[in-house]
């Protein structure tokens, strides 16, 4: 169960569009369209912000989506806003009945 | 509205056990599976265990497998978790999560509390 491995950081500038990898194995994310993610602000609670690679929960804008190629599956958030700022998360089923998530990656808007 | 409330959490030493407990409300609790993440002091998130509607299965961390076991009441709406052997490694803030699809076990969790923090040390 080796952790899914995402960037430590991206950033970007309100109004632009980011991209966060999250790359597995032929045995979690390559096998299954079972992707999910999360968004963590500091202090609080996860939030899910998309499963099954690329849908949204109910309430969660459409300027996050997601997408998945191999064994690398990818969150974009398009029109940036600083409450954006927070860590994502992904997170995969794997082929061993179990799940992993990612190392996280840390989102700064300039 | 959704509430998950933990408790249960504190100092114990190495080897030692606790039962955290996660109540909840606000949502048929029978219809859902229901999980446990952990987050040690500064890192990033760490799945550690679902159970399914029933309690039928579960499924564990290998980090915690053999040490940690979940279980449900659904007559209580109430969600626990067994730690033994615990380990310092074992700190973190431990989450109680709610599965968002009803009647599936998929561990995409749209509620979760606020934690319950567990520190193993001497």
């Amino acid at each position: 169960q080796s952790a899914l491995t995402q960037p430590p950081s991206v950033s970007g500038s309100p109004g632009q569009s980011v991209t966060i990898s999250c790359t597995g194995t032929s045995s979690d994310v390559g096998r299954y369209d079972r992707v999910s993610w999360y968004q963590q602000p500091p202090g609080t609670a996860p939030k899910l912000i998309l499963y099954d690679v690329s849908d949204r929960p109910s309430g969660v804008p459409d300027r996050f989506s997601g997408s998945k190629s191999g064994n690398t599956a990818s969150l974009t958030i398009s029109g940036l806003q600083a409450e954006d700022e927070a860590d994502y998360y992904c997170s995969s089923y794997s082929s061993s009945v179990t799940w992993v998530f990612g190392g996280g990656t840390r989102l700064t808007v300039l | 509205e959704v509430q998950l409330l933990e408790s249960g959490g504190g100092l114990v030493q190495p080897g030692g056990s606790l039962r955290l407990s996660c109540a909840a409300s606000g949502f048929t609790f029978k219809d859902y599976a229901m999980g446990w993440v952990r987050q040690a002091p500064g890192k990033g998130l760490e799945w550690v265990s679902t159970i399914s509607v029933s309690a039928d299965s579960t499924y564990y961390a290998d980090s915690v497998k053999g040490r940690f076991t979940l279980s449900r009441d659904n007559s209580k709406k109430t969600l626990s978790l067994q730690m033994n052997s615990l380990r310092p490694e074992d700190t973190a803030l431990y989450y109680c999560a709610k599965d968002m699809e009803s009647g599936y076990t998929k561990s995409d969790f749209n509620y979760w509390g606020r934690g319950t923090l567990v520190i193993v040390s001497s």
